[in-house]
């Protein structure tokens, strides 16, 4: 089955800045990536996602990145606000399978 | 607006007893799934079922079942809960094919 390696586990940063989240996965099969973030005793949302026809989109400060042929993607987070604190997850998704989900990253954004 | 809800929010009960977390979800998605979220393990998928009357186990389904009698739900239980199934439990549901996965507001659980 499918093998997600999310990093890195946590991650702070000063507001303003930037922050860059890395997964890999192992299934070629994989076709689609959704990014969730998670507040503290809230459900995991979506907040951006990917699929494998696409290399980069973007969405105001938030972007995420895929190649195919390395198998990894990444979400990354400019201007950093306070407010991004959070837990992100990545997940990869082969068509009419199941999420596989990627141990999360503990973003904490520094004022 | 659609949307997918679990109930009860909270529960504590007692090792030995038999526990249903519910799940409802309004998007007519054929596929749902059951994780749970424990510290430094993230989501664990527990079972997930694609369609009525299917049923599949996940990586953590010892000690858990579920049923698809509907579209709509995908109630989880546990049959004789255990102090290590205390956790926060997340329904899910999603389209056909490559569709977004929606959670639900999880289920607090504790056993004592």
């Amino acid at each position: 089955g499918e093998n997600v390696e999310q990093h890195p586990s946590t991650l702070s940063v000063q507001e303003g800045d930037s922050a860059v989240i890395k997964c890999t996965y192992s299934d070629s099969a994989s076709n689609y990536f959704p990014w969730y973030k998670q507040e503290l005793g809230k459900r995991p949302q979506l907040i951006i996602d990917i699929r494998s026809n696409v290399g980069e989109k973007k969405d105001q400060r938030i972007a995420v990145t895929l190649n195919k042929t390395a198998k990894h993607f990444s979400l990354h987070i400019t201007e950093t606000q306070p407010e991004d604190s959070a837990v992100y997850f990545c997940a990869a998704h082969p068509t009419g399978n199941q999420f596989y989900f990627g141990t999360g990253t503990s973003l904490t954004v520094i004022p | 607006d659609a949307e997918i809800t679990q109930s009860p929010r909270h529960k504590i009960t007692e090792t030995g007893r038999q526990v249903t977390l519910a799940c409802h979800q309004t998007w007519n998605h054929n596929n749902m799934f059951w994780y749970r979220q424990d510290l430094g393990h993230g989501l664990r998928l527990i079972h997930y079922s694609y369609g009525v009357q299917d049923t599949n186990k996940g990586e953590v389904s010892d000690g858990y079942s579920v049923s698809r009698s509907n579209t709509e739900d995908l109630p989880l239980t546990l049959e004789s809960a255990a102090s290590s199934q205390t956790s926060v439990y997340f329904c899910a549901s999603s389209g056909a094919g490559t569709g977004e996965l929606f959670f639900g507001e999880g289920s607090r659980l504790t056993v004592l």
